[in-house]
């Protein structure tokens, strides 16, 4: 298993503000992502995290808008900026941890943000 | 693509019967099958996997699931529900090769006293 920690675990913002989102974990690893998990919805995948080098961003997310950092193996922040309303959502961070045979993606227990 | 469809957006049962939530894929290969349940107001918890190997899968709380290739499905059952597996459960796929997860759109369970 996985200890994922994220901060804030929930927060109300204003329209045109931004809000950066932590994600700690409890051992190195290569792998992380962001997803997004609107209301009643399934999980999106937003981009990977990846280490020293720009985040790989799924079609439909770009950066000025999710800009992403990951300094080091264990922590990533993703910036949620000029939000709107619509970016109303859960926002959970992921990691995946390799094993022979079949890795295994877990998740921290995401940042529930609302957008005034 | 990828696809994951979880058949029922919403499953009810009594406390103490039978929960079956349905999981088909469509993949060319044998991907690799996940299970996560995702309680009220928390992230997504790993139920079970299937990587290789037995078909019948046993994870958490008294779940299991069983994968069948002929049929593209990866259902999840537990004999008896109990009031603490309402929850809202995802069915994910990943290929072997490359390392992204697709994810059904899930299936909220609710259970009934």
């Amino acid at each position: 298993s996985a200890v994922i920690s994220q901060k804030p675990s929930r927060d109300i913002c204003q329209r045109g503000t931004s809000l950066t989102i932590q994600c700690q974990v409890d051992s190195q690893v290569t792998m992380m992502f962001w997803y997004r998990q609107q209301p009643g919805q399934s999980l999106t995948l937003i981009a990977t995290a990846n280490q020293g080098s720009e985040a790989t961003y799924e079609s439909g997310f770009v950066i000025d808008k999710f800009p992403i950092s990951r300094p080091n193996l264990t922590f990533s922040t993703l910036t949620v900026s000029n939000m709107s309303p619509e970016d109303s959502s859960i926002y959970l961070c992921s990691l995946l941890r390799v094993a022979g045979g079949g890795d295994t993606q877990y998740f921290g227990p995401g940042t529930r943000l609302t957008v005034l | 693509a990828q696809s994951v469809t979880q058949l029922g957006s919403h499953v009810s049962v009594s406390e103490g019967a039978l929960v079956l939530l349905r999981c088909n894929y469509s993949s060319s290969v044998p991907p690799y099958l996940f299970w996560y349940v995702q309680y009220p107001n928390q992230g997504l918890q790993l139920l079970l996997k299937y990587t290789t190997g037995a078909t019948l899968v046993k994870g958490i709380n008294g779940f299991e699931a069983e994968f069948k290739k002929s049929e593209t499905s990866f259902h999840l059952t537990k004999p008896s529900a109990h009031m603490s597996d309402a929850a809202e459960y995802f069915c994910a796929v990943r290929l072997n090769t490359g390392n992204q997860f697709y994810f059904g759109t899930g299936t909220s369970l609710t259970v009934i006293p």
